[in-house]
């Protein structure tokens, strides 16, 4: 199956410091998304991206379908901003579930 | 509130026995999903539905049943547990395959 690599596993930053998160997968895909689990564990989906450029005030997201990844940006970054953010994707191939990375860890420190 | 829940929110249970986890929707949507959380894993699918009595299995289907007798309600059965199902496990619906997911807050099971 489809195999999804998110870098880095781990990001600490300073409050108001930009990141970038990366999504590689292995195979083409119709569905990318990103989510992010806050620290109390809540999964939120951010974004719907797959392919072209979307934007949610401090957040971004980019998916370059053709060479098979995507990054999600996070500018002026907040302590609210910490948890775990997850890539999903759905390969090309059928009418599938969404298959996870594992995940970055993003903690911002005041 | 996405009208969602799952029970219960926590569980202790000892191995080799039948534990059942509950998620319940009040959006009328058709997929539900079943995943587990676990460190250095991220989220790996269980099972999932696509509509009252249709099941699939998913990448860590071993040890795991499931059924769906009604639209809202999708249950998740570890036959007899095992330490290595302990785990927080995470139920989802939405209205297309894949698209538009929302989670449950997440059961956390242990199994001694």
């Amino acid at each position: 199956g489809i195999q999804v690599e998110q870098s880095p596993p781990d990001l600490i930053l300073q409050e108001g410091a930009n990141s970038t998160l990366r999504c590689n997968f292995s195979d083409s895909v119709n569905n990318l998304q990103w989510f992010h689990q806050n620290p109390w564990g809540q999964l939120i989906n951010l974004f719907y991206i797959p392919s072209g450029t979307k934007q949610n005030g401090r957040l971004s997201a980019t998916t370059v379908a053709t060479e098979r990844y995507s990054l999600l940006y996070i500018s002026s970054s907040q302590t609210t901003d910490s948890g775990v953010y997850f890539c999903a994707v759905v390969g090309n191939s059928g009418n599938t579930p969404l298959v996870f990375g594992k995940g970055t860890r993003l903690s911002v420190i005041a | 509130d996405a009208g969602i829940t799952q029970s219960p929110r926590h569980k202790v249970t000892e191995t080799g026995t039948p534990v059942t986890l509950r998620c319940h929707q009040t959006e009328n949507h058709r997929y539900m999903y079943w995943y587990r959380q676990d460190p250095g894993h991220g989220l790996r699918l269980i099972h999932y539905s696509y509509g009252v009595k249709d099941t699939d299995k998913g990448e860590v289907s071993d040890g795991y049943s499931v059924s769906r007798s009604k639209t809202e309600d999708f249950l998740l059965t570890l036959e007899s547990a095992t330490s290595s199902q302990t785990s927080v496990y995470f139920c989802a619906i939405s209205e297309s395959q894949g698209i538009g997911y929302t989670f449950g807050s997440g059961t956390r099971l242990t199994v001694v």
